[in-house]
């Protein structure tokens, strides 16, 4: 079945950029209705939707993160990735990748990214 | 941005018990409407999409009703394994917005 993994750094400095990548397994990237997406969720706090990207390499970002952050997707690797740039330590957080078809899943087991000196 | 609240934040119920979930939404959405659950230091899952539609795999316990502004998840006959925490979202329009978080707990 379709499954989704998250990989980078696990440790950015603050005003460094976040780079996540996204590897889709048990399914294609292209030629389907989905989307990608990145969501995030502070320590003990709400989820948060980022933005989303469509195989053809359209994209969405959330307003509150657009002039910070860059999906972009390799459909020949089944891989799509999240650049969050000028990183602050409000930006820690467990980032998640997901398909959107109707709602999110599944979903990647997420991945800690610390912002810190 | 459309704003989505969940009550009651916190619920406290028992095995065996229904309970119910409110999500509302700060204008209509119509049914673009999806629920998760989330236990502790995992990824969420993907419950209920459209408002009302049981994704595939989730037991029958589980339902979603409502349109426009209002919406509730119903689990009936809690089992030991739905204490955790459920989310709505809306994808209506952009930017997709979760609700707060309803903490479910063992009574």
């Amino acid at each position: 079945q379709l499954q989704l993994r998250e990989s980078g750094p696990g440790l950015v400095k603050p005003s460094e950029t976040l780079s996540l990548t996204c590897t889709v397994s048990g399914g294609s990237i292209s030629g389907s209705s989905s989307y990608w997406g990145w969501i995030r969720q502070p320590p003990g706090r709400a989820l948060e939707w980022i933005g989303h990207i469509f195989y053809s390499g359209n994209t969405y970002y959330n307003p509150s993160l657009r002039s910070r952050v860059a999906i972009s997707v390799d459909t020949s690797n089944r891989q799509f990735s999240l650049q969050l740039s000028s990183v602050t330590a409000t930006d820690t957080a467990v980032y998640y990748c997901a398909r959107e078809n109707n709602g999110l899943g599944p979903w990647g087991r997420g991945a800690l990214v610390t912002v810190s000196s | 941005d459309i704003q989505m609240t969940q009550s009651p934040s916190t619920l406290s119920a028992s095995v065996g018990d229904r309970v119910t979930i409110t999500c509302r939404a700060s204008q209509n959405i119509n049914s673009w409407l999806a629920w998760y659950q989330q236990k502790s230091a995992k990824a969420p899952n993907l419950l209920i999409y459209k408002a009302s539609n049981l994704e595939t795999g989730v037991p029958s316990r589980f339902s979603g009703s409502g349109s426009g502004t209002e919406f509730t998840l119903t689990i009936n006959s809690l089992q030991p394994d739905d204490f955790a925490t459920y989310y709505c979202q809306q994808y209506y329009g952009y930017p997709y917005t979760f609700g707060q978080g309803t903490k479910l707990e063992i009574k």
